[in-house]
């Protein structure tokens, strides 16, 4: 079975501040995709990076940058000088196969001006 | 554009009542998901569909009906069976291969009366 926790349900921070959601997964397969998604009050999911298991570079987009440990089944997300745009629910998620996907819980990010 | 079109957006029933949520795509993506998502919860899949005229069940498809006529279609029916049907329900599609993300919709929010 593959399973992904996200421990943070709630983070709160003041503009300009670096933050880091994370996200641990177990599976027991060497082949699987990792997902983060963006959630904003409207509702609709934005996929925000796809990682396959087999490349552990870190990548930055801007602002956000992942970190990607299979020693420690970790896919980590940071968010340097969070605005107040970032307020949303982010979702890690893990694929396997032609499987569906398997979401954490989520970690409501609030950015406070 | 292309996208996935979730109607309605807000639905109101009275319990006993089944009701159908629509979701549409235009992406001619040939997999389609319907999630679940309650508050602290994540996302539950219901029920997927990789091809036309096939679907399976998800981890929560009790209480829940869908069909698969057409690529761009995949209706959910939320039936008088499901005993806690209020929630907010999200459509999503895919492209077959194995490591594309999902794509959403803006979600159906059904409360029960």
């Amino acid at each position: 079975a593959q399973k992904v926790t996200q421990a943070q349900t709630e983070i709160s921070v003041v503009e300009k501040e670096d933050v880091t959601l994370d996200c641990v997964y177990e599976t027991r397969d060497t082949t699987y995709y990792l997902f983060w998604y963006k959630q904003p009050p409207s509702g609709e999911l934005v996929f925000l990076i796809r990682r396959n298991s087999f490349d552990e570079q870190n990548e930055i987009s801007g602002r956000y940058s992942w970190n990607f440990q299979k020693s420690t089944s970790s896919f980590n997300f940071t968010i340097t000088a969070s605005q107040v745009v970032d307020s949303a629910v982010y979702f890690c998620a893990l694929r396997k196969g032609y499987s569906t996907l398997t979401f954490g819980k989520g970690t409501m990010l609030l950015v406070s001006p | 554009d292309g996208g996935i079109t979730q109607s309605p957006k807000y639905l109101f029933r009275k319990e006993g009542q089944n009701v159908t949520l629509s979701c549409e795509q235009n992406l001619n993506h040939d997999a389609m998901y319907w999630y679940r998502q309650d508050p602290g919860q994540g996302l539950r899949l219901i029920y997927y569909s990789q091809i036309v005229n096939d679907f399976q069940k998800g981890d929560i498809a009790e209480g829940y009906s869908v069909s698969r006529e057409k690529k761009e279609s995949f209706p959910l029916t939320v039936t008088s069976a499901q005993k806690n049907p209020t929630a907010f329900y999200l459509c999503a599609s895919s492209s077959s291969g194995w490591d594309g993300e999902l794509f959403f919709g803006e979600g159906s929010r059904l409360t029960v009366l």
